[in-house]
């Protein structure tokens, strides 16, 4: 069974910094893109961030580029977002998604953690 | 970017309806264009891939269809479960991006 299950949400104060992670289970992990995606309330879903298989390829959302770092530990099925100089925008559910390639869906979601900036 | 608009942002419908939710690209996405299903309170779920290919799993009464009016998710013969909110996103080039949602009541 495909599992994504990420952790290291929080409270946060604007212009701090966070980590999340994801540990993924149930596939091959280092043969998937992986993608973060938030929830931002009461707005909708937003693209956030992915990164290619090896680790070397990484896009960004302009809203959180020269923020924020995606990277992943194929020897740990782990996938990272560390961002840094946070805003209160960036308040919101991030969740960690696969997909098998460039053009290819979101296909499996992990439940999410809950990223709150606020003073 | 690639916008993409999605009507209506609302809907209430009762069960066994056919509904329908459409979604328009600013410009060509070559059919790169997948729906999302989310419940309240869970993560989304892929329904439809590269316009009309159900994802593994996915009940039967859910399509997609693509038009000279954009791109169409029609739920045959709504269900109680169906209860959601439905996002179009293109996966044509980076960055992706989601329509803004349409809620799905009953």
């Amino acid at each position: 069974e495909v599992q994504l299950v990420e952790s290291g949400g929080g409270l946060v104060q604007p212009g701090g910094s966070l980590r999340v992670s994801c540990v993924a289970s149930g596939f091959s992990f280092s043969t998937y893109w992986m993608h973060w995606v938030r929830l931002v309330p009461g707005k909708g879903l937003e693209w956030v961030s992915r990164v290619e298989t090896d680790g070397t390829g990484a896009s960004y959302a302009d809203s959180v580029k020269g923020r924020f770092i995606i990277s992943r530990d194929n020897a740990k099925n782990t996938l990272l977002l560390q961002m840094h100089s946070l805003r209160v925008e960036d308040t919101a559910v991030y969740y960690c998604v696969r997909a098998i390639g460039d053009i290819s869906p979101l296909d499996y979601w992990g439940q999410g953690t809950l990223v709150t900036v606020s003073s | 970017d690639v916008q993409l608009t999605q009507s209506p942002s609302s809907l209430s419908a009762s069960v066994g309806d056919r509904v329908t939710i459409n979604c328009r690209a600013s410009r060509d996405i070559s059919g790169y264009l997948n729906w999302y299903q989310q419940r309240p309170g869970k993560a989304p779920k892929l329904l439809i891939y590269a316009t009309s290919n159900l994802h593994s799993g996915v009940p039967s009464r859910f399509s997609g269809t693509v038009s000279e009016t954009g791109y169409t998710l029609t739920i045959n013969t709504l269900q109680l479960e169906d209860v959601a909110t439905y996002y179009c996103q293109q996966s044509d080039t980076t960055p992706w991006t989601f329509g803004h949602g349409t809620k799905v009541e009953i």
